[in-house]
């Protein structure tokens, strides 16, 4: 069964950082492009990165161009995403999710994470 | 930037009745490249389907989606209890996108 776990949601005060991560299992992880979206009630779902299955190629939405950074570690089946600067604009729950065929880029997702909330406030 | 609108925002139906989802995008995407997703409190959103018409994996054959060009639409056709959810329409033909979602709530 292919799972993916996010971690790392926390409150934090404007200004700050944060890294979330995302461990997974059920599936090649390494043939697969992963993304991180975000979930707020007003705006709904929002795509805010991806990165191929080899690490070489990073996307961003332009509302986090700049302060976030993507990375994935092969060997351990995981994913991250490093927040700097943070805003209130960034208090979302984020999920993971894999894109839906190999070795492919900017895809639909075929399973996601229920994903770890981050709230950002003094 | 490919803008998608969904509507209605919120649809008020019973269990048993036919429910149609539309997705309007501001200019064409390519190949019909179009996924409809479902999304319950606390739960991963779930994928329904890719292609504008392909049910993924799983899904039962209530769920059918059509359109092309600008214009796609997400049919139930007889709608479960446990339909009811929000759904986004996403496209992936230019960038990633998605709509702002239609509540489907029971009546």
């Amino acid at each position: 069964e292919v799972q993916l776990v996010e971690s790392g949601g926390v409150v934090v005060q404007p200004g700050g950082s944060l890294r979330l991560s995302c461990a997974t299992s059920g599936f090649n992880f390494d043939d697969y492009t992963m993304h991180w979206v975000r979930h707020t009630p007003g705006k709904g779902l929002e795509w805010v990165s991806l990165i191929t299955w080899d690490g070489s190629g990073a996307y961003y939405a332009d509302s986090v161009e700049g302060r976030f950074t993507i990375s994935r570690d092969n060997s351990k089946n995981s994913l991250y995403l490093q927040m700097n600067s943070l805003t209130t604009e960034d208090t979302a729950l984020y999920h993971c999710a894999k894109e839906g065929d190999t070795r492919r880029m900017f895809w639909f997702s075929d399973v996601w994470g229920r994903g770890t909330l981050v709230t950002v406030s003094a | 930037e490919i803008v998608l609108t969904q509507s209605p925002g919120t649809l008020s139906l019973s269990p048993g009745e036919r429910a149609t989802l539309s997705c309007r995008a501001s200019q064409s995407v390519s190949s019909s490249y179009l996924a409809w997703y479902q999304q319950k409190p606390g739960q991963a959103p779930r994928l329904l389907i890719y292609g504008a018409s392909s049910r993924a994996t799983g899904i039962p054959d209530r769920f059918s989606g059509s359109g092309s060009g600008t214009d796609f639409t997400l049919t139930i056709s007889r709608l479960e209890p446990e339909d009811f959810a929000v759904y986004y329409c996403q496209q992936y033909g230019s960038s990633l996108t998605f709509g702002q979602g239609t509540k489907l709530e029971i009546k």
